[in-house]
């Protein structure tokens, strides 16, 4: 199983801040990874996939990044909404696999 | 529009089996590179891939759980069935279905429906 490291688990940070969350895979899965945006209560929100392409929808301040192993996605300035979990999900191989989760509060 | 919601008990007994309906409209389970899964979330926990079936019938499970589970689809009805046999209590989550629309991505979800596995 490919096994998907995010960090950090948690970060702090202020309204108009710039985020960065990265995620690892345990072996290279070439540009097949999705983030998502999941709030209490709530299902899971596609955001990212490919790595870097954007779900319909989503706002332009929130972008991906990276191919084989490592990956990040960025928040370029945090509005209130985005205080919320984030999940990366490999799409290689089977089994899928997600990461941890990274939970963004404010500071 | 798409839209998914699960469906089933809310509390089954320790090694009884549970089956899960997801109930869809807004597209076809019959449309090539379409397909939905299931994943689940203990509380307070990670998100965990359960299985995926796609439009030509093809079956994905997780190892760990393979014995355990099975998916179907019934295309005239919009629904996709999973069944998880011997549940225990470390069974409890919040179960979603999710679509998957050309690559292995969870495009949209349902809202979730917490089992409790409980005596």
């Amino acid at each position: 199983d490919i096994q998907m490291t995010q960090s950090p688990s948690s970060v702090s940070a202020s309204i108009g801040d710039r985020v960065t969350i990265t995620c690892r895979a345990s072996q290279g899965i070439s540009s097949w990874l999705a983030w998502y945006q999941q709030k209490p209560g709530k299902a899971p929100k596609l955001l990212i996939y490919a790595a870097s392409s954007l779900q319909s929808g989503v706002p332009s301040r929130f972008s991906g990044s990276g191919s084989g192993t490592d990956f990040t996605l960025t928040i370029s300035s945090l509005q209130p909404e985005d205080f919320a979990t984030y999940y990366c999900q490999q799409a290689n191989s089977f089994p899928i696999t997600f990461g941890q989760g990274t939970r963004l509060e404010i500071k | 529009q798409i839209t998914l919601k699960e469906s089933g008990p809310t509390l089954v007994k320790p090694t009884q089996t549970l089956t899960l309906t997801c109930t869809f409209s807004g597209f076809s389970l019959s449309t090539s590179g379409v397909g939905v899964g299931w994943i689940r979330q203990p509380p307070g926990k990670a998100l965990e891939w359960l299985a995926l079936i796609y439009w030509d019938d093809d079956k994905r499970y997780s190892p760990s759980l393979k014995s355990r589970l099975t998916i179907t689809k019934d295309t005239s009805k919009n629904q996709v069935v999973l069944t998880m046999t011997n549940l225990d209590p470390v069974d409890t989550a919040t179960y979603y279905c999710a679509q998957i629309l050309n690559w292995n991505y969870f495009d949209s979800w349902g809202q979730g429906t917490l089992i409790t596995v409980s005596s």
